[in-house]
């Protein structure tokens, strides 16, 4: 019973393709992430959903576009890739946005490679 | 200036060390602090949660925050090689966004 599951696990495509990254969770969680790890290991946040709301919204280059369906899916829509946007990509969950502390729990990641 | 700081490493120690990992922020209104950790080729997993100041211990690891000089510090104590992995320091940014900011994390490995 994996709690939050990423697809595909591995990606790789040419420059100027569209691809897409898809997330769920099973926890009942009311809020999603997606965050970009770089070679260095860096993660950083990029965009945030909660019940379908977008509520953050980093400074990301708009080829990227999340979309969440329902609160228990979120997925990324990238347009004309570049060899930049190589890396990994976690989704991530957790039971709410803000108040006290609310753990994330991440996905595998997929791994997309663009040459 | 980064919001966190972490030294990347790479760290090496034996089996049975003690390991400390350390990260600066820059936010003095930061308030909740996290150690994630990430072995090779998985997502990270939330290890310790820090609120405000002081210490919080679980098992051999150990969670430190001082706010006056802005650093927190994970120790580990009696080190395995089941430690190995890579340890990112997060702090929560947004109080109602629930945004998470993370260090570069340090690379560790515990040899036997």
């Amino acid at each position: 019973d994996t709690a939050v599951s990423q697809t595909p696990k591995y990606l790789v495509t040419q420059m100027g393709n569209d691809k897409s990254i898809k997330c769920e969770q099973n926890l009942g969680h009311d809020t999603m992430y997606w965050y970009k790890q770089d070679s260095k290991k860096f993660l950083k946040i990029m965009f945030s959903y909660n019940n379908k709301e977008l509520i953050i919204n980093e400074t990301v280059p708009n080829r990227f576009s999340p979309k969440s369906p329902d609160k228990a899916h979120l997925n990324l829509h990238i347009n004309s890739l570049e060899l930049g946007d190589s890396a990994v990509y976690f989704c991530a969950s957790s039971l709410s946005s803000g108040g006290r502390f609310n753990e994330q729990f991440f996905g595998p990641g997929t791994r997309l490679t663009v040459l | 200036q980064k919001e966190v700081e972490q030294d990347p490493g790479p760290l090496s120690v034996p089996e049975g060390a003690i390991v400390s990992l350390n990260c600066t922020y820059s936010n003095s209104a930061f308030q909740y602090f996290m150690w994630y950790r990430q072995y090779s080729r998985k997502g990270p997993e939330l290890l310790m949660y820090t609120y405000s100041s002081g210490n919080k211990e679980d098992g051999r690891f150990t969670a430190q925050v001082d706010k006056s000089s802005k650093y927190i510090s994970l120790f580990i104590r009696d080190s395995q090689p089941s430690d190995s992995a890579t340890y990112l320091c997060a702090i929560r940014g947004g109080a109602f966004t629930g945004k998470l900011i993370f260090g570069q994390g340090t690379t560790l490995q515990v040899k036997p």
